[in-house]
C-alpha cells in the first residue's frame, strides 16, 4: 500500500532561519512526487513534480530534493509570507490518477 | 495557467437537507476530475474519481447513495451530499485533469467549507 509521512507536524521558524520539511514514501513504481502549498481555507497551490531521484527543484527561497525513499523541501531565509502548510503526495503506478498525500507540515515564519 | 473554481465557497445548511457543490475548469477541458474531503488538521482524503460521461469511481468507505457526482461535460462535475449530517462537515475540494494530459497535472480548485448544522 502506497504510504506517505511528513515531518515535523509543525514548524515554528524565525524570519531568515533556514530548514527543511521531510517526506517519506513508500510507493510501488513512482509516477512524480509533488508538492504543494496550502494557506488556510483554500485549495493547494501547485509548487513542485520530481519524478527520479536525484532530481531537484527550485522556486524563490524553496528547493525540493527527492531520493527513493524520501523528499526534502528546503526553505532558505524563510519570510513571514512563507508561512503555510506544506503538503507532500506521491502517484503511483498501482493507483490511476490517484494522489496519495501525507498529513502535511504547517509552518510558522515569525518576523 | 489552468484554472479550477469552487461554488459556493462556503455553505451552511439544516441537518437532512442536501447540498450541491460545483467544480468548474475554466479555461481548459478536463476529462477526469477528482473529489477530495478535508477534515480540519487533516490531510486530503480522495472520496472520487470523475470521468465526463461516464459513473464516478468511490473510494473504498465512500458512500455512493450520499455523495452524488455528476461529471455532465469536460468543464463541469458537480458534488451532491445527499441528506447532510454535522459529521459530513468538512472542506471538499475538487481537481481536474486536463485532456491528453498524464495524471501528474492535477490543478486543485478553492475549496468548498460545508457546515451542517
Amino acid at each position: 500500500e502506497d504510504q506517505v509521512t511528513q515531518s515535523p507536524e509543525a514548524l515554528r521558524l524565525q524570519e531568515g532561519e533556514s530548514s527543511s520539511l521531510n517526506c517519506s514514501y513508500t510507493v510501488s513504481g513512482l509516477r512524480g512526487l509533488f508538492w504543494y502549498r496550502q494557506d488556510p481555507g483554500k485549495g493547494p497551490e501547485f509548487l513542485f513534480t520530481l519524478y527520479s531521484a536525484g532530481e531537484e527543484k527550485e522556486k524563490e527561497r524553496l528547493k525540493a530534493t527527492l531520493t527513493k525513499k524520501e523528499s526534502f523541501l528546503h526553505i532558505t531565509a524563510p519570510k513571514p509570507e512563507d508561512s503555510a502548510t506544506y503538503l507532500c503526495a506521491v502517484h503511483g503506478s498501482s493507483n490511476t490518477g490517484k494522489l496519495i498525500f501525507g498529513q502535511g507540515t504547517t509552518l510558522q515564519v515569525k518576523p | 495557467g489552468a484554472v479550477v473554481s469552487q461554488h459556493p465557497s462556503w455553505v451552511i445548511c439544516k441537518s437532512g437537507t442536501s447540498v450541491k457543490i460545483e467544480c468548474r475548469s475554466l479555461d481548459f477541458q478536463a476529462t477526469t476530475m477528482f473529489w477530495y474531503r478535508q477534515f480540519p488538521k487533516q490531510s486530503l482524503m480522495l472520496m472520487a474519481t470523475s470521468n465526463e460521461g461516464s459513473k464516478a469511481t468511490y473510494e473504498q468507505g465512500v458512500e455512493k447513495d450520499k455523495f452524488l457526482i455528476n461529471h455532465a461535460s469536460l468543464t463541469l462535475s458537480t458534488l451532491t451530499v445527499t441528506s447532510a449530517h454535522p459529521e459530513d462537515s468538512s472542506f471538499y475540494i475538487c481537481s481536474a485533469v486536463t485532456s491528453g494530459a498524464s495524471y501528474n497535472e492535477q490543478f486543485f480548485g478553492p475549496g468548498t467549507r460545508l457546515t451542517v448544522l
